[in-house]
């Protein structure tokens, strides 16, 4: 069975200082991944999507960004926090189907990191 | 713009009654999840609707997508306490690009004993 897992749960940080939050999954291959950012018990906002290694897609310009240095590794980083980049992180991945036509695939959820920065 | 509207935002209920949480578009998804979501943890997947106008029934949960693939509504008889959470919907906007899941805004329902 596939997992994924997020670290750390949780992560209180200054501003200006630095950031690398990690995810992984197991039990599956090729998968794409995405981070999100939610805000409190609000729906969610996606920040990266990757489909396979190296290849990061941006959907907000931000002071964040991600990097895929395995097939089953995503990281998030950031060089210097902002009060603004305080929330709940979420990590996901879906399986990717070969070929050029995209199939309905359900996105499977990472426990989440909740980052405060002050 | 918001692509996936969900209403209403906020739900309070007394244990037994039903309600309706809809999720509306002005664009067409190839297909909609529903997920929910408990504090301070991930979403978890509850149903994957594909075709115009299906059914899904899980227990109590009753999911429907619209006709022209525009909408979706969640409906839950005789509600518990154990309902209580973050109800997300979400799709894949083919127009916005392949792989990426746009997501409603949720409907945080609270299911009074």
């Amino acid at each position: 069975s596939q997992t994924i897992h997020q670290w750390p749960a949780t992560l209180v940080q200054p501003v200006g200082s630095p950031l690398s939050l990690e995810c992984t999954v197991e039990g599956t291959s090729n998968p794409n991944l995405y981070w999100y950012r939610q805000a409190a018990g609000r729906g969610l906002q996606l920040l990266f999507y990757s489909v396979g290694i190296g290849q990061i897609s941006s959907e907000v310009p931000q002071n964040l960004s991600a990097s895929r240095p395995q097939d089953r590794q995503f990281i998030l980083s950031s060089k210097k926090l902002l009060l603004s980049d305080s929330g709940f992180y979420l990590c996901a991945w879906s399986v990717r189907w070969p070929g050029a036509w995209f199939r309905s695939e359900t996105q499977y959820f990472g426990p989440g990191t909740r980052l405060l920065v002050l | 713009t918001q692509l996936l509207e969900q209403s209403p935002q906020f739900l309070s209920i007394q244990e037994g009654e039903n309600l309706t949480v809809y999720c509306n578009s002005s664009s067409v998804f190839s297909s909609l999840q529903w997920y929910r979501q408990e504090p301070g943890e991930g979403p978890v997947l509850l149903v994957t609707v594909v075709t115009g106008g299906e059914v899904k029934k899980l227990k109590r949960l009753t999911f429907q997508f619209g006709d022209a693939r525009k909408d979706s509504s969640l409906h839950i008889t005789a509600a518990q306490p154990g309902d209580t959470g973050l109800y997300l919907c979400a799709g894949v906007h083919l127009p916005s690009g392949t792989y990426k899941y746009i997501f409603g805004t949720g409907t945080r329902l609270k299911v009074l004993a």
